[in-house]
Order: C-alpha cells, then sequence, then structure tokens
C-alpha cells in the first residue's frame, strides 16, 4: 500500500510542549502535505513539500521531508489548546495517485 | 465567504434510496474530487474532476456517480444506498490546471450521511 502511515496514533501533551509526528510511506513521492482535521470539521491544508525539498516552515509547524528512509515529520511548536486535532500526512505519486494516511490523534492540555 | 460549501451537512435516509450531495467552490480552482471519511477517520479519494472532465475514478461502486455541471460545482449521487455506505463526504477543491497533484487542496465542512 502506497498510503502515508502516521505515528503515533495519538498524543496528549501540555499546552507549550512541542509536539512531534510522523508519516512514514512506501513508494517514492511527488509531494506529501500535512492536514489538520478539527472534531466534525473538514480539513485544513498546512504545508505541502516537494520531493526535492528537505524542511519547510509555517508559524510554529516545522515539515521535514527525508526521502532516502520515506518519512516526513510535523513538528509542533509551543502548542496551544487549540491545536487539538487530528493530524493527516497525504502523498502524491505517480503524479495523480493521492492517498491520506489513518492520523495522530492530539489532544494539548491547558 | 465559505470557500467549499456542501449540503446537505446531514443527510439520514434508508437503504435502498437514492440521494445526491452537492458541492460548490467559489475558489476558481479548475478541480474538484469527493473523499469518503470512514468511521476510523481513514480518509479515501473517490473521484476527481478537472474543468468538467473525470480525471481520478478509484474503486468505487457503479452506485455512485460524480456529476459537473460547471467546473465551481461537483455533485455526488447515489443509488440503492447501502449500510456501508454510511461515512463522512468530503468535497475539496485545488487550483491543479493538469491531471497532476502539485497543490494543496481546500475541503468542505462535510457531510455526515446516514444509512438505516
Amino acid at each position: 500500500s502506497q498510503q502515508g502511515e502516521e505515528d503515533p496514533q495519538a498524543l496528549s501533551i501540555q499546552e507549550g510542549e512541542n509536539a512531534t509526528m510522523n508519516c512514514s510511506y512506501k513508494t517514492s513521492i511527488n509531494n506529501l502535505q500535512w492536514y489538520r482535521q478539527n472534531s466534525g470539521r473538514g480539513l485544513v491544508h498546512l504545508i505541502l513539500i516537494r520531493s526535492n525539498e528537505r524542511e519547510k516552515h509555517s508559524g510554529r509547524l516545522r515539515v521535514t521531508l527525508d526521502t532516502s528512509k520515506k518519512s516526513s515529520s510535523l513538528l509542533i511548536t509551543a502548542s496551544r489548546a487549540a491545536d487539538t486535532a487530528s493530524y493527516f500526512c497525504a502523498t502524491v505519486y505517480n503524479f495523480n495517485k493521492f492517498y491520506f494516511g489513518s492520523g495522530t490523534k492530539l489532544n494539548v492540555k491547558p | 465567504d465559505t470557500a467549499v460549501s456542501q449540503t446537505p451537512k446531514y443527510l439520514v435516509t434508508q437503504m435502498g434510496n437514492d440521494k445526491s450531495i452537492k458541492c460548490e467552490q467559489n475558489l476558481g480552482h479548475d478541480t474538484m474530487y469527493w473523499y469518503k471519511q470512514d468511521s476510523k477517520k481513514f480518509l479515501k479519494i473517490m473521484f476527481s474532476y478537472n474543468n468538467k472532465e473525470l480525471i481520478i475514478n478509484e474503486t468505487v461502486p457503479n452506485r455512485f456517480s460524480p456529476k459537473s455541471p460547471d467546473k465551481a460545482h461537483l455533485n455526488l449521487h447515489i443509488n440503492s444506498l447501502e449500510l456501508g455506505d454510511s461515512a463522512v463526504y468530503f468535497c475539496a477543491s485545488s487550483r491543479e490546471t493538469s491531471h497532476n497533484l502539485n497543490y494543496e487542496q481546500y475541503f468542505g465542512p462535510g457531510t455526515r450521511l446516514t444509512v438505516t
């Protein structure tokens, strides 16, 4: 399966701590995208990283991509209660194949 | 203004019925998608349309038929509903201009379908 797999499945931290989520995949990708889903809502795009990029930042978010290990990580620094959500990675390969992982459920305790 | 909207938000119906879910985007995007999210939160792409042309059609029962009257709308028709069709269905759009997937997607709020 090409589907990205997130790790851990669930993560609970205190406000102010950093949260790290990982995504692994099986075949070469064109790009990898991270999305957030709040309970009962649609997905919101966070960051897209292309296969020739190694790191991208957006505010408190940092995404890394290691194509040799076929893995990506999403780091949320100085987490807030509002960051509580499920986080999904999505991989694009063969340019038009698109698969989501099963997500990491993040709980940030105030 | 809502970028990607779906109606209805909730849909409860009986097995065997036919139903439709509507999706509209006001982002000027050329490509729209339908996804199904199951009870375990796994999200699977069903269809993708680029400028009214079907470009992705994953293994989906032919009871599901997308219809795109124009590039701002992609509706999903489901015939002979089954219990297993119960899920949350999300519409999305992106600014892809080709069959490649190079850009982020913008999602609607979802339609929770319950088949009894």
